[in-house]
């Protein structure tokens, strides 16, 4: 099982532009989420989902997009790249479609906006 | 909303002393607490977790308590190793969205083991 997989790894964007970060998941996990992280901050949860086709906002939702089609991807798309997006950026799963399970994550996408 | 405090910012303690990490939690719906260890550059990982109908559970060195009444939960690490070194983040869940739950995360203590 390869769990929670992120790609890329490392991205450079200049401001304004867009790009999608991917996440895939192999465990047939219904619940996923992104979260990013940023330095003496913890983690804090961008979006959620709990199925194919239902996704909801979490604590920092503002500029960033998300879709659920199919249990396995969730991914994450910044609109128009700002300054304060620069962040280390996880995906998560978890076996409960609640989320109250422990939640697998992957390797991260670090992210630097110019 | 919920939100998690976490006490120390960091921690150092000598090999084979025992840690004890804290976190206070306001959203008396929180019914599952999760901790998770990061190493440099890597992913956060599970170490153990609690929910609410349980008032204390252990895993070899590392132990977890919780106190609801006062919404409180802790860490403890006992005879630290210098490869407990990392940054511990302890986490609360609650039914917050429309959907599911939301797991809110304290914002980290640096676990430092001196050998």
């Amino acid at each position: 099982n390869a769990g929670v997989t992120q790609t890329p790894k490392f991205q450079v964007l200049k401001t304004g532009q867009s790009m999608t970060l991917q996440c895939a998941q192999d465990m047939n996990h219904e619940y996923m989420s992104w979260y990013r992280q940023d330095p003496g901050m913890g983690l804090r949860l961008i979006h959620y989902s709990v199925g194919a086709g239902i996704t909801d906002q979490g604590e920092v939702p503002n500029g960033y997009n998300v879709s659920r089609s199919t249990t396995e991807d969730f991914p994450l798309r910044l609109l128009s790249a700002a300054p304060s997006q620069t962040s280390v950026y996880f995906c998560a799963s978890s076996a409960s479609g609640s989320g109250n399970q422990p939640q697998h994550f992957g390797d991260g996408t670090r992210l630097s906006i110019l | 909303g919920e939100n998690v405090e976490q006490h120390p910012s960091t921690l150092s303690v000598q090999e084979g002393d025992s840690a004890v990490i804290k976190c206070t939690y306001s959203d008396s719906a929180s019914n599952y607490f999760p901790w998770y260890k990061q190493e440099l550059g890597k992913r956060p990982q599970l170490i153990i977790d609690i929910r609410s109908n349980v008032g204390e559970k252990k895993d070899q060195r590392i132990a977890v308590t919780l106190n609801k009444t006062a919404k409180h939960f802790s860490l403890h690490i006992t005879e630290t190793q210098p490869e407990d070194s990392a940054v511990y983040f302890c986490a609360a869940s609650s039914r917050q969205g429309e959907y599911g739950n939301k797991l809110v995360f304290g914002a980290g203590t640096i676990l430092r083991v001196k050998s």
